[in-house]
């Protein structure tokens, strides 16, 4: 069974601070997708990583891919209260449909 | 980019009754959709994937004659709690692959389900 581990499980900081979070798995994966979700809505999909050691920036977001293909982190560069919500990283689920595996997720608050 | 509503948004409904929730892709067509489900503080368990004329795949657990699922359209999916319980009170999310050669999902904004 594919399980997707991610730490820490809570985290609040100041605003400005820097953080990383991680998604490890002892799988491999095709691809790996990074989502933030706020209470009450949907997830919103932030990236995607498909090659083992691809590093993707969104602004203030770095994503890395493991070269293993097995891990990815996100970084987050002067953190702002509207970066405040729940990041979930997924995996294709190995079905022939495209399912997808979360993990739990990690909830980052952001304090001004 | 593409659009997946949810309706309704929220329901709060009686123990024993049905509920339907829809999920729409507004601006693209899906012939697979996903029906996911959230319970407070934790991630999204995978139901059951909803494919466009066939019968819906469900995951380990999930009992197929209580949570019933219709994909009658390119655009739209059902899924519909039967004779529910308090216990079935979650976030349910659906989503829709818009292009099944790069597995993006697009997700839906949710529906809270409350039963009393």
């Amino acid at each position: 069974t594919q399980l997707l581990e991610q730490s820490p499980q809570f985290l609040s900081i100041q605003e400005g601070e820097n953080l990383t979070v991680y998604c490890n798995s002892s799988s491999v994966f095709s691809s790996l997708q990074w989502y933030r979700q706020e209470p009450g809505e949907g997830p919103v999909l932030l990236v995607t990583v498909v090659t083992g050691g691809e590093v993707k920036k969104l602004k203030r977001l770095t994503f890395q891919f493991g070269d293993a293909r097995k891990d990815s982190s996100l970084h987050i560069t002067a953190a702002q209260p509207g970066d405040t919500g729940l990041y979930l990283c997924a995996g294709d689920g190995g079905g022939s449909q495209g399912n997808l595996i979360f993990g739990k997720g990690t909830k980052l608050s952001v304090k001004p | 980019g593409a659009v997946v509503s949810q309706h309704p948004s929220w329901v709060i409904c009686k123990s024993g009754t049905s509920v339907k929730i829809e999920c729409r892709s507004l601006d693209f067509q899906a012939t697979t959709m996903f029906w996911y489900r959230q319970f407070p503080k934790q991630s999204l368990m995978l139901m059951a994937t909803s494919n466009e004329g066939s019968k819906a795949t469900y995951e380990q657990g999930v009992e197929k004659d209580k949570f019933l699922i219709n994909h009658a359209s390119l655009t739209l999916s059902t899924l519909t709690v039967t004779s529910a319980h308090p216990e079935d009170s979650s976030f349910y999310i659906c989503s829709a692959l818009a292009d099944p050669y790069t597995d993006t999902q697009y997700f839906g904004p949710g529906t809270r389900l409350t039963v009393l």
